[in-house]
């Protein structure tokens, strides 16, 4: 079957850094994005991965590792306003997304 | 209107009764897809289209139907509400396929008693 693993909740202090992985295994593999969601909002689009590697995009970098079916988020110099939970979802060989539980982040002054 | 928007924001509904969720979206994406989140599981599809008069179904379609008469909406219907349909459901909209960014709407808030 298909799988995405998350860390169901994590904690952090404001101003330090968090990395939020994410495994998983898929029947292919179309892309992994990255997204986050405010409680009671709508998920918002943070990256999107298709080579492995490093992507960065400010205080937020995203790594892949096709091989090891893995992949993290990394969040710097956080902030209070990064408290939400963070979404990993990968493209399947059907050209559907499946989505992890997510990963709650906790940031504490 | 500036994105995607859905309709009704949360309703209470009496299980064995109809109801449709509208979604419309002004960014002439061709793709659109319709998801609930459940506490603990992650989003999971229920249906999709990739463009307009196609359909598709999701991992979840049972008891859920959907049509796309034209770009702009993409409406799903409850034909006869169970309680385990009660979730929060999310219409979302990309310009082609997976490989793009889907952005949501709103969310409504469906309670099945």
């Amino acid at each position: 079957g298909q799988n995405i693993d998350q860390p169901t909740e994590m904690t952090a202090t404001e101003g330090a850094i968090v990395q939020i992985n994410c495994t998983y295994q898929t029947s292919g593999f179309n892309g992994l994005f990255w997204y986050q969601q405010h409680a009671g909002e709508a998920p918002t689009f943070l990256s999107y991965n298709v080579l492995d590697g490093l992507e960065e995009k400010g205080r937020f970098s995203s790594f892949l590792s096709r091989s090891k079916g893995y992949s993290y988020l990394l969040l710097k110099e956080l902030q209070m306003k990064d408290s939400a939970s963070y979404l990993c979802a990968v493209g399947d060989s059907n050209y559907q997304l499946i989505w992890g539980a997510g990963t709650k982040l906790i940031i504490k002054p | 209107i500036a994105g995607i928007t859905q309709a009704p924001t949360s309703q209470i509904l009496a299980a064995g009764r109809r109801m449709t969720l509208r979604c419309t979206q002004d960014m002439r994406h061709n793709a659109m897809y319709w998801y609930r989140q459940d506490l603990g599981l992650g989003l999971r599809l229920i249906h999709y289209s990739n463009t307009a008069g196609t359909t598709g179904k999701g991992e979840v379609p049972d008891g859920y139907s959907v049509s796309r008469a034209n770009t702009d909406d993409f409406p799903l219907t409850l034909a006869s509400a169970v309680p385990s349909q009660t979730s929060v459901y999310f219409c979302a909209s990309s310009a082609s396929g997976i490989t793009d960014t889907q952005y949501f709407g709103p969310g409504t808030r469906l309670t099945v008693l």
